[in-house]
């Protein structure tokens, strides 16, 4: 069974710095693809990253980033200059390619504090 | 934004009652999926749906049935609420199984 593991519960940086969050998978699938979520206090989930397993360049948008380690299992989130609306949990998620057994897998998520 | 509305949004129930959470998507997306979170616990699946009719068992489907009639809406019902149940349930969509969407959260109290 695959496994998303975010080995920092809690987490926090001053505004304008730099954050990397840390995200381990397993899994003995060879297509799959990986995200990040972000649920601020409003609880809402949204979707901040995309990454295919197949594509070796690391996903980007804007100001946020991954290091995407196929062959480490390893998947983190950098989050350049960041801002007081970055402040949430942040949740690592793994999908398999595959008809019918693609449900999505979460990890328990990294609480971001973002200091003024 | 994707078109996602849940309801209710908030809901209170007692003991044994039944309960029916409402998922409708503009969106005419095939998968349809109802997750819970629970502190410590992250979000967990617990049914999903790959078209009208079609539905499935995710981890914790205990106590808890779909249906799914239309395209655009996926019904969660909880035959016989249980304190266990109080939870905040997400539904999500995704167009082709690549890339899920969220609602916005529906919040029950179950007393």
């Amino acid at each position: 069974a695959q496994t998303v593991t975010q080995s920092q519960p809690e987490m926090s940086v001053q505004e304008a710095e730099t954050v990397t969050l840390s995200c381990t998978y397993d899994t003995s699938e060879n297509n799959y693809y990986l995200f990040w979520y972000k649920q601020p206090p409003s609880r809402q989930m949204i979707l901040v990253i995309r990454q295919e397993a197949y594509k070796q360049q690391n996903a980007t948008e804007n100001r946020f980033s991954v290091n995407f380690q196929k062959a480490a299992k390893s998947f983190s989130l950098k989050i350049s200059d960041s801002q007081l609306g970055d402040t949430a949990m942040y949740f690592c998620a793994f999908m398999k390619h595959v008809k019918r057994d693609d449900k999505i897998i979460f990890g328990k998520g990294t609480r971001l504090h973002i200091l003024p | 934004d994707a078109g996602i509305t849940q309801s209710p949004r908030h809901k209170v129930t007692e003991t044994g009652t039944p309960v029916t959470l409402r998922c409708h998507q503009t969106e005419n997306h095939r998968y349809m999926y109802w997750y819970r979170q629970d502190p410590g616990h992250g979000l967990r699946l617990i049914h999903y749906s790959y078209g009208v009719k079609d539905t499935d068992k995710g981890e914790v489907s205990d106590g808890y049935s779909v249906s799914r009639s239309k395209t655009e809406d996926f019904l969660l019902t909880l035959e016989s609420a249980t304190s266990s149940q109080t939870s905040v349930y997400f539904c999500a969509i995704s167009r082709q199984g690549d890339t899920i969407y969220f609602g916005e959260g529906s919040w029950l109290t179950v007393v």
